[in-house]
């Protein structure tokens, strides 16, 4: 079974430029994330999916930070315009929700963002 | 305001004997807890969780504690091999229904020495 498969894996940018991160979660999880992590700090959640309707972006920088998963499957995280701030390790993971008290949480491999 | 918290930055341990790594949270309404692993340039890879009705969860050399009353959960590794070298995170649920997406501690970097 694939993982969660995320591209590109790096990418460098300069300030003020759009950029799109992709992500394909494992076949069946109806549940979609993308977190953010920085450097020395945990991830954090950006936004969540359920199917195709976001259930909760309340961590979603709005003004510059946008997500869609049109069909329920996969998903795009675009930041348009990128600031400085921005460069850190963008996440997607993927859950089936819960399955006998086990919620499946896996991750992909992550796309490190360097604004310049 | 941290809700997870990983106190220590980083912890060495010699091969062979135990590892234990500590995490403390803040937010009583925490669910599911779980524990991942991080190489670098990876992401988090599933290590093991518990629910907040059990104590103690075991699977192979990783046992998770859970300290419902002290709000303090920890990771036994034993005994540490040095492929367990790597960056730890604490995450947890919130009770809010499905799956909800988790918080995170900042991380304890395990060091197995030789």
């Amino acid at each position: 079974e694939a993982g969660v498969v995320q591209s590109p894996r790096y990418k460098i940018i300069e300030k003020k430029q759009p950029v799109a991160f992709w992500c394909n979660p494992i076949s069946g999880h109806n549940t979609l994330y993308w977190y953010r992590q920085n450097l020395g700090q945990g991830p954090e959640l950006l936004i969540r999916y359920e199917n195709e309707e976001a259930v909760d972006d309340s961590q979603l920088p709005k003004d510059r930070f946008s997500a869609e998963r049109l069909k329920g499957v996969d998903s795009t995280l675009k930041i348009q315009p990128a600031e400085l701030g921005d460069s850190a390790v963008y996440l997607c993971a993927s859950s089936p929700g819960e399955i006998g008290n086990y919620y499946g949480y896996t991750f992909g491999s992550g796309t490190r963002l360097t604004v310049v | 305001d941290q809700q997870v918290k990983q106190n220590s930055p980083s912890l060495s341990v010699q091969e062979g004997r135990i590892s234990i790594l500590n995490c403390d949270y803040t937010n009583s309404m925490f669910d599911y807890f779980l524990w991942y692993k991080k190489y670098p340039a990876e992401g988090p890879t599933f290590l093991i969780s518990i629910s907040s009705i059990k104590d103690k969860n075991e699977d192979g050399r990783f046992t998770v504690f859970l300290n419902k009353s002290a709000k303090h959960l920890s990771l036994h590794i034993v005994p540490s091999q040095p492929g367990d070298s790597a960056v730890y995170f604490c995450a947890a649920k919130g009770a809010g229904g499905g799956a909800d997406g988790l918080t995170f501690g900042k991380g304890t970097h395990l060091i197995i020495q030789p």
